[in-house]
Parts: C-alpha cells; sequence; structure tokens
C-alpha cells in the first residue's frame, strides 16, 4: 500500500524542548512538505522540499528546522523557539512539477504542550 | 481580506440533501482548484481538481468554478452519512505544491 506514515499519532512536548515528527513515504514522489493545520484556519506551509539535500521555507517556518537526507523520509523538528506549537500537523508527498499534482497527506501528528 | 475564504461552518443537512460548499478567492491568478475531504483526526483526501474555469463531474460530486466571480463551488448529490467530513478547497497559481493555498475548511453533517 503505497502512501505517506507519520508518527506518533499524539505527541506531548513540555516547555523548552525540542521535539521530531517523523513522515515517510513510499510513493517515490519527489516533493514532501509539512503543514501546520489550526481551528479556522487554512493548512499553512511550513517547509518544502522538491529534491534531496535541499529544502525550503514556507509561510511559518519560524521555531522550525527539516531535513531531508533520503528521499523517502523529510522529519520536522519544532524547537523550543515555537512559542504556539500547538497545533496538528500535517506531512504531504506531490509527485513534482507536472499536471495533476495531487498533494497525498499523512494522518498527521497531533502535539500538545503540556 | 485573507486570500481564500470559506463558510467554516457547521453545516446540517438530512440525508439525500444536494449539498453546496462555497470558497470565494482574491488572486485573479489561481488557475488550479482543489477540493479535499478531511475526516476527523485524519489527513486531506483528494476529491476533485479542477483547471481554469467549468465544472467537473465525478459520481456525485461536481466541482464548479466561476473564474470572472473568484468563486468556486463543490456539490455533492444524495448526501450520506459518510460524507460527513470537513472539506477543504485550496487553489493555486502554479502545478506546483507550495503554491497551494488551502481555505480554512467547511465542517459538514450529513444526518441519518
Amino acid at each position: 500500500d503505497g502512501g505517506i506514515t507519520q508518527s506518533p499519532k499524539y505527541l506531548f512536548r513540555k516547555e523548552g524542548q525540542n521535539v521530531t515528527l517523523s513522515c515517510e513515504q513510499n510513493l517515490n514522489h519527489d516533493a514532501m512538505y509539512w503543514y501546520r493545520q489550526d481551528p479556522g484556519q487554512g493548512l499553512r506551509l511550513i517547509y518544502y522540499s522538491q529534491i534531496v539535500n535541499d529544502f525550503q521555507k514556507g509561510d511559518i517556518a519560524e521555531g522550525y528546522s527539516v531535513s531531508r537526507e533520503k528521499k523517502e523520509s523529510f522529519p520536522l523538528t519544532v524547537t523550543s523557539a515555537q512559542k504556539n506549537p500547538t497545533a496538528f500537523y500535517l506531512c504531504a508527498a506531490t509527485q513534482g512539477i507536472g499536471v495533476n499534482t495531487e498533494a497525498f497527506f499523512g494522518q498527521g501528528t497531533r502535539l500538545t504542550v503540556v | 481580506q485573507k486570500e481564500v475564504e470559506q463558510d467554516p461552518g457547521p453545516l446540517s443537512v438530512p440525508e439525500g440533501a444536494i449539498v453546496s460548499l462555497n470558497c470565494t478567492y482574491s488572486n485573479s491568478a489561481f488557475q488550479y482548484f482543489m477540493w479535499y475531504r478531511q475526516y476527523s483526526r485524519k489527513g486531506p483526501e483528494l476529491l476533485m481538481y479542477t483547471y481554469s474555469s467549468g465544472n467537473k463531474e465525478d459520481g456525485r460530486f461536481t466541482a464548479q468554478v466561476d473564474k470572472s466571480s473568484k468563486y468556486i463551488s463543490l456539490f455533492i448529490r444524495d448526501s450520506q452519512p459518510s460524507d460527513s467530513a470537513t472539506y477543504l478547497c485550496a487553489m493555486a497559481r502554479y502545478n506546483y505544491g507550495q503554491n497551494f493555498v488551502f481555505g480554512p475548511g467547511t465542517r459538514l453533517s450529513v444526518l441519518p
């Protein structure tokens, strides 16, 4: 079954802690994305990567970091610099540039600061 | 003004009703228009994808784009309780994922 796997499903962070959210895909898609979803707001882009070892900031990158060492993996670290990290985080992948570029999403990680 | 606006709902309809979900947008450069369905605590999944203006039909779902009015709609015929979800519209100027702009979503409940 091709898809995107995010883990963990739920994550609790203490103040001042860094936490890493995992995203793995077996779709062989080139581009991967991290979004943040808050109630009443559209998905907001945090970071994206079009190829291995390259990534770009999205609209709300402050307080987050990513890496893309393998095509299949795009982990997101929420650092202590992110002042309001409680949200639902979604990882997505697209084939790349082309017609009908569907974004496939993972099932999300809900992060809560305790 | 937000780039993409969508009535957040919640919208409750009886089973079998025709549902109309709508988004308005301000950027006339948008060319690609999408509707995603998101069940509670799950990731969104693509329902419909259209390029430029016009209608597109897929089973019980019809997507409509009116670029002159900057307005897109998703119609659901013969709605079912399994259609209960949040519906997100998304649009983009270029067909690159990083360009997608999402609406906040409309929560729909179809009552049996």
